[in-house]
């Protein structure tokens, strides 16, 4: 099962507009991370997260975390054509060994 | 380039028979985790390898198994071969164990058919 949940399931933005994703998880974590794969690739890594965090900058990225509310934001401003991936989010759960739990994904689309 | 590498890129397999997949970490990256990637859906953890011993394991059956060697490299076998297991296999090496938030660096991935 999957402990991540994105929101959309899809995207599609014009170049230069702003996209946002977000992520509901179950359980608590140690951090969370955001991921973007291109045509079924491996994956990049984006930004992490910890638990005690609650914004995070890199880039054009913004990741938000509300822990007491379960869910992660991920924003890309002034997207651009080469921004058209999935986006995954991760988790570690606190408790119950090591394991990295993905989401189902949103998959952005970005229109030149 | 993340400088994980792994082998083959595709595979073809009817049910019931074996694979081995490999896989190459970065130099000094003592962990390795395996997923598998349906079409459309999120990465499933399947184990994590650190220092050559099973770290942790997701709900996966037996017949996934794993290997880590010295020089960085590490496998995943898959036995009695389903058609369930049609999915791209990645790895991911860090540094040491996660839950220290170490990032991950993912390979390209095995596409495994499964006829």
């Amino acid at each position: 099962s999957q402990q991540g949940e994105e929101d959309p399931q899809a995207l599609s933005i014009q170049e230069g507009e702003n996209a946002t994703m977000n992520c509901s998880y179950k359980t608590s974590i140690n951090n969370l991370q955001w991921y973007r794969q291109n045509s079924g690739r491996g994956l990049v890594h984006l930004i992490l997260i910890r638990s005690n965090e609650r914004e995070k900058h890199s880039g054009r990225l913004r990741v938000t975390l509300d822990t007491s509310k379960k869910s992660s934001s991920l924003l890309i401003t002034a997207s651009r054509a080469a921004d058209t991936a999935s986006y995954f989010c991760a988790t570690e759960p606190g408790t119950g060994g090591f394991k990295t739990i993905f989401g189902a994904g949103t998959r952005l689309f970005v229109k030149a | 380039e993340t400088g994980v590498t792994q082998s083959p890129t595709h595979l073809i397999k009817t049910r019931g028979q074996q694979v081995t997949l490999r896989c190459s970490s970065q130099s000094g990256h003592n962990t390795v985790s395996w997923y598998q990637q349906a079409l459309g859906q999120g990465p499933q953890f399947i184990f994590q390898y650190y220092r050559e011993e099973e770290n942790g394991r997701g709900n996966f059956p037996p017949r996934f198994s794993g290997l880590q060697f010295p020089n960085y490299s590490s496998e995943l076998n898959v036995n009695a071969l389903e058609l369930d297991d049609s999915a791209l296999y990645l790895c991911a090496s860090s540094l040491g164990l996660a839950g220290s938030t170490d990032t991950q660096y993912f390979g390209p991935g095995t596409r495994l058919t499964v006829l």
